[in-house]
């Protein structure tokens, strides 16, 4: 059981705005950044944003982050095909010492 | 361009041990941390565990602590995981992957291919 929960789903149409939610404690999230992968089907995870809202070059605008207290959210607007993959969030926890990653949020896109 | 190259995967029987190899290329090898992250068959990603850049400060989850060793040879290039008695819970593919930061762990920018790991009689 990951100590960082994302809802197991999600799903919208092409064009909409989806959010998927990460909540933690004030030993990781609370206390370090928040970062956020995507998994295409039979790949490698890719970093999507790190440091809680920075993106690295290669994704656009249309993904973005943020990070509240001790939960954080990953928006994707102009939902696009292409974008259907499970989205994990990780975040460095102070009391294990070691990452955590969330469950997963598998996104469908209609 | 970086490249992580996994290696040493395979069919292992229960209890017995296997080293995975990830060799490092494109980019200055002891100025990164490394990690090995898994992941089961149709499960989420478990971080397993961190080579800090510094080579010394080793981070391990607490479900392969005690048997599972995380190390480097800085003149070769490659990262290794010493994994002993080894069950079915251990099947997954397990990823090398390399970390951005040098303040706090987690921002994973590269990632190898991944190496099959089967424990299975």
């Amino acid at each position: 059981q990951s100590v960082l929960t994302q809802p197991p789903s999600a799903s919208g149409t092409p064009g909409q705005r989806v959010t998927i939610s990460c909540s933690g404690s004030s030993s990781n999230i609370g206390n370090n950044p928040v970062n956020w992968y995507q998994q295409l089907p039979g790949t490698a995870p890719q970093l999507l944003i790190f440091s809680n809202n920075q993106r690295p070059s290669g994704f656009p605008a249309r993904f973005s982050g943020s990070k509240s207290g001790t939960s954080a959210s990953l928006a994707i607007s102009g939902l696009q095909s292409e974008d259907e993959a499970d989205y994990y969030c990780a975040a460095w926890d102070d009391s294990l010492n070691g990452v955590l990653f969330g469950g997963g949020t598998k996104l469908t896109v209609l | 361009q970086v490249q992580l190259v996994e290696s040493g995967g395979g069919v292992v029987q229960p209890g017995r041990s296997l080293r995975l190899s990830c060799e490092a290329s494109g980019f200055i090898f002891t100025n990164y941390g490394l990690h090995w992250v898994r992941q089961a068959p149709g499960k989420g990603l478990e971080w397993v565990a961190l080579m800090w850049y510094d080579g010394n400060s080793r981070f391990y989850a607490d479900s392969v602590r005690g048997r599972i060793t995380i190390s480097r040879d800085n003149s070769k290039n490659t990262l290794y995981l010493q994994m002993n008695s080894l069950s079915a819970e251990d099947t997954a593919v397990y990823y090398c992957a390399r970390d951005m930061s040098r303040v706090v762990p987690g921002a994973i920018d590269y990632w190898g291919q991944g190496t099959q790991v089967t424990v299975s009689s």
